[in-house]
């Protein structure tokens, strides 16, 4: 079966230092992963996703992350953090069925950005 | 551009009592998903329908039922509710074929339902 770890539940971090989010996934098949952000009281946006091809992915808000088959990772990144990303994000997988295509999701990292 | 709109946003309601949520997408998608957000849990699947006329359980269906009521709604009820069911719950659309797998989900704001 596919699916996702998200190793932290929490991640502080100073304004301008940069940030890793941690995702471990596992499958037995090829894999299409995504990170979602999710600000406060609102629906999730998708940040990023690697289908094929190049390792490392650039999603929106300069958050880029890179595929790891060896190491069944999937890591996000920023180089330096804003206020204003302070949300939770969720690391997922597709998962492809003959009815229908359907996601399955991390238990969420809360990344909370201090001045 | 409405995208997917769920309503209410709001709700509580007493153990027992019955309740739908409604959810409507304009986007033309065909697949339509109920999920649940808990505290430490993430997103679970409910349920969903990868096209008009057909529903599918996903991880955590019991106590729920849905419709799919054309293309455009699909809607979630609770017969009785229970304190369990207290959540946050997310409506979401998926376009067809190749468009899926580059955005996967589009999600409404979501229903914060609470079961005293």
């Amino acid at each position: 079966a596919q699916s996702v770890t998200q190793l932290d539940s929490q991640v502080p971090v100073f304004e301008e230092a940069p940030v890793e989010l941690r995702c471990n996934y596992s499958s037995s098949v090829s894999v299409y992963l995504f990170w979602y952000v999710q600000y406060p009281n609102q629906g999730l946006q998708l940040l990023l996703k690697y289908l094929s091809g190049s390792t490392l992915v650039k999603g929106i808000n300069g958050f880029e992350a890179e595929f790891n088959k060896s190491q069944t990772s999937f890591h996000l990144r920023k180089p330096s953090v804003h206020i204003s990303d302070t949300a939770e994000y969720f690391c997922a997988v597709l998962i492809l069925t003959g009815g229908g295509n359907k996601l399955t999701f991390g238990t969420g990292t809360q990344l909370k950005v201090e001045l | 551009n409405a995208g997917v709109t769920q309503t209410p946003k709001f709700q509580v309601l007493k153990t027992g009592q019955s309740m739908t949520l409604q959810c409507a997408q304009d986007m033309n998608h065909n697949s339509m998903y109920w999920y649940r957000q808990d505290p430490g849990m993430g997103l679970r699947l409910i349920y969903y329908s990868a096209s008009e006329g057909t529903t599918d359980k996903g991880e955590v269906p019991n106590g729920y039922n849905v419709s799919r009521l054309n293309k455009r709604e699909f809607s979630l009820r609770l017969e009785s509710a229970a304190p369990s069911q207290t959540s946050v719950y997310f409506c979401a659309s998926s376009p067809p074929g190749a468009a899926g797998y580059n955005s996967p989900l589009h999600f409404g704001n979501g229903t914060r339902l609470t079961v005293t």
